[in-house]
């Protein structure tokens, strides 16, 4: 079956600091994945997902992630954050029947 | 992008009745939706699968009776959840399936909080 690990729980970064959230997965065919971002107390939105091809894929908000087989990771990035940035990060795989299977989250803190 | 809309966005109710939480498509058809719950500071865990027209899948360890989805067309599932207690108490999200010529892509609903007393 396929999951998702999401190694860090909790990360603090500076405004206009870089970001990096790391997400590993398992699946044994070729995964589709997706990071989500959960504002606190709202729903899901898709920030970007990986189909097939390019491995570097770009995304809504300034967020891009990168493919990497060799390491099973999709990790995700931003050069410069922003304090609206502040929220929670899914990582997710689907198997073949849609159904995604979540990371735990990362909670990303923003400070002045 | 697709717009998936849950309805309502919270609801108190008293432990022992019944609150049933919608899941519209508004602008795609979708054979199927998902339910979702997702505990306090918890990732989301899959309830069941909604299969319009025919009855929903659920994930194992998940009450069938408790938990009553109805998908009864292409744009709608319902999550009924019955005789709601306490423990119940949770973030609920649906999601719809968008099948499209290069790829099918799930959309979220913005969630339902649904607290018992």
């Amino acid at each position: 079956a396929q999951s998702v690990t999401q190694p860090d729980i909790h990360i603090t970064v500076s405004e206009g600091a870089s970001l990096e959230l790391r997400c590993n997965y398992s699946y044994g065919a070729t995964p589709y994945l997706f990071w989500y971002v959960q504002s606190p107390g709202q729903g899901l939105q898709l920030l970007l997902k990986y189909f097939s091809g390019d491995t570097l894929v770009q995304g809504i908000k300034g967020f891009e992630a990168e493919f990497k087989r060799s390491q099973s990771s999709f990790n995700l990035r931003k050069p410069s954050v922003h304090w609206s940035d502040a929220a929670e990060y899914f990582c997710a795989v689907v198997s073949n029947d849609y159904k995604l299977s979540f990371g735990a989250g990362t909670t990303v803190t923003v400070r002045a | 992008g697709a717009v998936v809309s849950q309805h309502p966005s919270w609801v108190i109710c008293k432990s022992g009745t019944s609150v049933k939480i919608e899941c519209r498509s508004l602008d795609f058809q979708a054979t199927t939706m998902f339910w979702y719950r997702q505990f306090p500071k918890q990732s989301l865990m899959l309830m069941a699968t909604s299969n319009e027209g025919s009855k929903a899948t659920y994930e194992q360890g998940v009450e069938k009776d408790k938990f009553l989805i109805n998908h009864a067309s292409l744009t709608l599932s319902t999550l009924t959840v019955t005789s709601a207690h306490p423990e119940d108490s949770s973030f609920y999200i649906c999601s719809a399936l968008r099948d499209r010529v290069f790829g099918t892509e799930a959309f979220f609903g913005q969630g339902t909080r649904l607290t018992v007393v």
